[in-house]
């Protein structure tokens, strides 16, 4: 699987957008990027995917650049109960394709 | 659908000690994961199995053992506990015929070896 790149933590404040950035430059065709939380001491959340086209869901929408070597998450009102550990994973779809998790993103929603 | 149970929520062990964590789910998902995560760290596969009778290493499986009997349970063995599996462990499962690689988790047994 490709690696990803993201920044250690960030800051956010309640009610404004969040856009966590993630760069996959070795990303291969037929991989897809994914997101995914972790609030403090629970199980990782799936949030959203995407292979080349933008995805937008009620959670969260996903911008992939044109060359897919980089993509941003965007929460568009960010509140309290969305700090969390935010993780950008690049994975096949392929059948028991594993998800390697890296460090994420610590995001703090403050009010 | 309660989704991914996990049990127990704790556990503390003595050096050498033995214990199964249970994973059930009940959403007739065909693949299902174990995961742990050291503190501060991302999540590092230890097993996973794409159906009943089926199972294979992910990334860490020294000093675990696994079995999936049934859609439902994919229950993680440790045979000589040490203090190196002090972890939280995450048990996870996804649809055979999900549009990507979605995976549901459950909450976590937080395993402590003394």
């Amino acid at each position: 699987d490709a690696k990803t790149t993201q920044p250690t933590s960030m800051d956010c404040a309640e009610g404004r957008a969040a856009n966590l950035p993630c760069n996959h430059s070795t990303i291969s065709g037929n991989e897809y990027v994914y997101w995914y939380r972790q609030i403090h001491s629970q199980g990782p959340q799936y949030i959203i995917h995407g292979l080349k086209n933008n995805e937008t869901n009620e959670m969260a929408s996903l911008i992939i650049t044109e060359d897919r070597k980089s993509s941003t998450l965007i929460l568009p009102h960010a509140t309290l109960r969305d700090t969390a550990v935010y993780y950008c994973i690049v994975s096949e779809k392929a059948a028991g394709n594993k998800l390697t998790f890296g460090g994420g993103t610590r995001v703090l929603v403050k009010p | 659908n309660a989704g991914v149970t996990q049990t127990p929520k704790f556990r503390i062990l003595k050096i050498g000690q033995s214990m199964t964590l249970q994973c059930t789910q009940d959403m007739n998902h065909n693949y299902m994961y174990w995961y742990r995560q050291d503190p501060g760290m991302g999540l590092k596969l230890i097993y996973y199995s794409v159906g009943a009778g089926i199972t294979d290493k992910g990334e860490v499986p020294n000093g675990y053992n696994v079995s999936r009997s049934t859609t439902e349970d994919f229950p993680l063995r440790l045979e000589l506990a040490a203090p190196s599996q002090t972890s939280v462990y995450f048990c996870a499962s996804r649809n055979q015929g999900a549009s990507g690689n979605e995976q549901f988790f459950g909450p976590g047994t937080r395993l402590t070896v003394l």
